[in-house]
């Protein structure tokens, strides 16, 4: 079965420090990756996403993430924090599986915290 | 306002007693998804619907149960048999077949007492 690590569950950052949260997956076939946000109160909402093409990929607010396929990974990085990024991240993939049709699987979140 | 609504925010209900979570959506979406988030534990995949009248089991669906009679609208029935209902459910939608971006509803936070 498909699966999704995401390596830190709990990150503090103090304000304009660089961001790289680690998002691994265990899949060989073609997928669909996403990271997604939860700011405190809100819905869950879509960052960014990769399907296809240039696998560096650029989001809402100044975040990116690189998917690396010899590496089955998909890690989101910000050059430089805000208070206001304070939310937890869900990174997410798509994948086909057995028996037909796709499946989306969550990681479990970082709770990201950055401090003034 | 295009967007996908879930009601109640919160809900309170006793232990043994079904309750069921409304999702609506106006996006004109085919596919519709029921989650539960749990603290570390991410969101995990209860039921998902691809079209009207038609829907699959996901990885929890155990105590669980939906519907899709419309297009717009893929309530939630929490029964008596699920063992640990407390929790918060996610609804979402996507254009077609969940290979596709799924959109989310602000979620209904259920404590069973």
């Amino acid at each position: 079965a498909q699966s999704v690590s995401q390596h830190n569950h709990h990150v503090i950052l103090s304000e304009a420090a660089s961001l790289e949260l680690g998002c691994n997956y265990s899949y060989g076939g073609t997928v669909n990756l996403f990271w997604y946000v939860q700011y405190p109160g809100q819905h869950l909402q879509l960052l960014l996403k990769y399907f296809s093409g240039d696998p560096l990929v650029k989001g809402i607010k100044g975040f990116e993430a690189e998917f690396i396929k010899s590496k089955f990974s998909f890690n989101l990085r910000k050059p430089s924090v805000q208070w206001s990024d304070t939310a937890e991240y869900f990174c997410a993939v798509n994948a086909r599986v057995t028996g037909g049709g796709n499946k989306l699987t969550f990681g479990t979140g970082t709770q990201l915290k950055v401090e003034l | 306002d295009g967007g996908i609504t879930q009601s109640p925010k919160y809900l309170f209900r006793k232990e043994g007693q079904n309750v069921t979570l409304s999702c609506e959506q106006n996006l004109n979406h085919d596919a519709m998804y029921w989650y539960r988030q749990d603290p570390g534990q991410g969101l995990r995949l209860i039921y998902y619907s691809q079209i009207v009248n038609d829907f699959q089991k996901g990885d929890i669906a155990e105590g669980y149960s939906v519907s899709r009679e419309k297009k717009e609208s893929f309530p939630l029935t929490v029964t008596s048999a699920q063992k640990n209902p407390t929790a918060f459910y996610l609804c979402a939608s996507s254009i077609r077949p969940p290979a596709d971006t799924q959109y989310f509803g602000p979620g209904t936070r259920l404590t069973v007492l």
